[in-house]
């Protein structure tokens, strides 16, 4: 069946560190993907999304492109900030509803 | 304006209590969803609903129930509560919905059920 699996966290950076979080996935055609992030006692905010093959989805710094032929998703960031830290999620839409990873946590020491 | 709200934020109850989470919308979507976030942080559909119509019905058990009295609200009542029901729920919404929907959903900041 579909599924998002993500790199294990959690993981700690120093502020102005460069980030990178994989995600790859598997589906049958080709859905939509997001990056989600969920700070402490919060929802989940929709950081920024890719809908077909190479599109690069981009929100506050952070980036990811959509790779079909690697089934990848991977966000980025140039220079994280302590206020990045929180918990990552990327997520397939399929069938109408989404499918998470099991989430990274991110933290980051100034 | 809060786009997703749900009530209560926290939910304290004992074993074989019913209770009930409220979501509501502001933002003129279509479909409404519950989402199960477990201790790890894992997070699952329930079910989802298009214009008041049951649409994705996840193999969760019938003692949780779903009802939406129109678009813009989705309530989530629960029947005889099990300690493994512990979890953080979330309300999502989206503006078109259905079995081809890829939209991007808005999540409400979570009910946290404890149940002892």
């Amino acid at each position: 069946g579909d599924s998002v699996t993500q790199m294990e966290g959690p993981v700690t950076l120093s502020e102005e560190a460069f980030l990178t979080i994989n995600c790859t996935y598997t589906a049958t055609g080709y859905p939509s993907l997001f990056w989600y992030v969920q700070y402490p006692g919060e929802g989940l905010q929709l950081l920024l999304k890719a809908t077909k093959a190479d599109d690069k989805g981009s929100n506050k710094g952070f980036e990811a492109t959509y790779r079909k032929e690697t089934t990848s998703f991977h966000l980025e960031k140039g220079s994280v900030q302590v206020s990045d830290s929180a918990v990552y999620f990327c997520a397939l839409s399929k069938g109408g509803k989404l499918i998470f990873g099991q989430g990274t946590e991110l933290s980051v020491k100034p | 304006d809060t786009a997703v709200s749900q009530t209560p934020k926290y939910l304290v109850t004992q074993m074989g209590n019913d209770k009930s989470i409220k979501c509501e919308q502001n933002l003129g979507h279509d479909t409404m969803y519950w989402y199960k976030q477990d201790s790890k942080k894992f997070l699952k559909i329930m079910f989802s609903y298009n214009n008041k119509e049951l649409i994705i019905n996840e193999t969760v058990p019938n003692r949780f129930s779903p009802k939406s009295p129109d678009k813009a609200h989705l309530n989530l009542h629960i029947n005889s509560l099990e300690l493994g029901d512990s979890a953080v729920y979330f309300c999502a919404s989206s503006q078109g919905g259905g079995a081809t929907s890829s939209y991007e959903q808005y999540f409400g900041p979570g009910t946290r059920l404890t149940v002892t």
